[in-house]
């Protein structure tokens, strides 16, 4: 069965502290894997799609590389306003189109 | 401005009632899907559809329907048959392609509420 994990669950930073995040998969022929970001009370919004190991993609602060069996988010010098849910998902093809088999999260909570 | 769209921002629902969330999107996009987000845990996909006129069953679609009868809406409707609604309600698309990898784009997400 596809599995998404995520760690840690939370994560609280300092701002200016670089840090990473996890996702680690189990998933038959990988399509691709995506993160997002998700504030409170809003839909997650698209960050990047990794689709073969070692490709990396970077946004800002943000970078993503990917291996054949885990994915990190590197976020670099992190700003209070970084603070938010990061999903990490894998796509898994269906009869129909692509599935995407979502991880619980990491709650980032940057201070100042 | 191109996007989705949900409405409304907040519902709330009684005992034995079926309410309907509205998904509209104006990205040109084939598929749409719904997903039910809860707290601590990923979200996981009720419905999807690839074509107007067509939509498939997700892993939670008990309780659930939906209607694809046009391409920029993908209405769902809770129905009393769900027994446990109260969650965060996502819409979703992306292009589609057999074989292609397409991004998917989220709404603004519907909160509902058993009264």
């Amino acid at each position: 069965e596809d599995q998404v994990t995520q760690s840690p669950e939370a994560l609280r930073l300092q701002e200016g502290e670089s840090s990473s995040l996890n996702c680690s998969y189990t998933v038959s022929g990988l399509r691709g894997l995506f993160w997002y970001r998700q504030d409170p009370g809003k839909g997650p919004e698209f960050l990047f799609t990794l689709y073969s190991a070692g490709e990396e993609k970077e946004k800002e602060r943000l970078k993503a590389t990917l291996t054949k069996k885990e994915s990190f988010l590197h976020i670099t010098a992190p700003k209070p306003e970084d603070s938010a849910t990061y999903l990490c998902a894998v796509t898994r093809t269906m009869e129909y189109g692509n599935k995407l088999v979502f991880g619980a999260g990491t709650i980032l909570r940057v201070k100042s | 401005d191109g996007g989705i769209t949900q409405s409304p921002k907040y519902l709330f629902r009684k005992e034995g009632q079926n309410v309907t969330l509205s998904c509209e999107q104006n990205l040109n996009h084939d598929a749409m899907y719904w997903y039910r987000q809860d707290p601590g845990q990923g979200l996981r996909l009720i419905y999807y559809s690839q074509i107007v006129n067509d939509f498939q069953k997700g892993d939670i679609a008990e309780g659930y329907s939906v209607s694809r009868e046009k391409k920029e809406s993908f209405p769902l409707t809770v129905t009393s048959a769900q027994k446990n609604p109260t969650a965060f309600y996502l819409c979703a698309s992306s292009r589609w392609s057999t074989g292609r990898k397409e991004t998917q784009y989220f709404g603004p997400g519907t909160r509902l509420l058993v009264l």
